[in-house]
């Protein structure tokens, strides 16, 4: 059963414009979240992340919303560049338990010039 | 800058092989971790381990087993490799839970 969702799988945008991507998770013990971007043939790199206590947490282009009551996260792109063309990973992790993270199945991101 | 480094890009092994993937990152990181990537299935946690000779299974452990001698090494071995271990292999390190740092990963394709 997968506790972290991202139900797209690729997303489409102008340049210019603003990218969501969206993430559903279904274990509250979940305290922490995360977005990772990832170019074909590296590794993950850390891109933003949010704790359960905000709501909003912004860095330059990139915000991630949270919304707790849903269990909903989403990360835009303001602007959206032909360079943010990626994979994105959500993942969430929390503070009691086990010390790993569990990732999403990843949104593909495509910015057209 | 945190780096971590893995012993191969690209690995082509036969079935029923014993297959040794080396990660060795260089910030004194107590926990590191081993997923694989599978398209449409994200990454999937094999085992990690929080110290010196400490493991712990993650979600798919079965077919892996993990080896961790020194604080900046960490070894995923497949015992046996078969087909349906062709993936991409990805290690990460951290002090805490979050903002792992990741590998440029090993694609392993298994024959």
């Amino acid at each position: 059963d997968q506790q972290v969702k991202q139900n797209s799988p690729s997303l489409s945008v102008q340049e210019g414009r603003i990218s969501i991507l969206n993430c559903d998770y279904t274990n509250s013990m979940f305290d922490y979240f995360l977005w990772y971007k990832k170019y074909p043939a590296e590794g993950p790199t850390f891109l933003i992340s949010i704790s359960s206590i905000k709501d909003k947490n912004e860095d330059g282009r990139f915000t991630v919303f949270l919304n707790k009551s849903a269990k909903h996260l989403s990360l835009h792109i303001v602007p959206s560049q032909p360079g943010d063309s990626a994979v994105y990973f959500c993942a969430a992790g929390g503070t009691a338990g086990r010390r790993a993270l569990t990732f999403g199945s990843g949104t593909r991101l495509q910015v057209q010039p | 800058d945190v780096k971590v480094t893995q012993s191969s890009r690209y690995l082509v092994k036969r079935t029923g092989e014993k297959v040794f993937l080396e990660c060795v990152q260089d910030m004194d990181h107590e926990n590191m971790f081993w997923y694989r990537q599978d398209p449409g299935l994200g990454l999937r946690l094999i085992y990690f381990s929080y110290d010196v000779k400490m493991k712990e299974k993650g979600d798919i452990p079965e077919g892996y087993s993990v080896s961790r001698e020194k604080k900046e090494r960490f070894s995923l071995i497949l015992e046996s490799a078969s087909t349906n271990q062709t993936s991409m292999y990805l290690c990460a390190s951290t002090v805490y839970s979050n903002e792992q740092f990741f590998g440029p990963g090993t694609r392993l394709t298994v024959l």
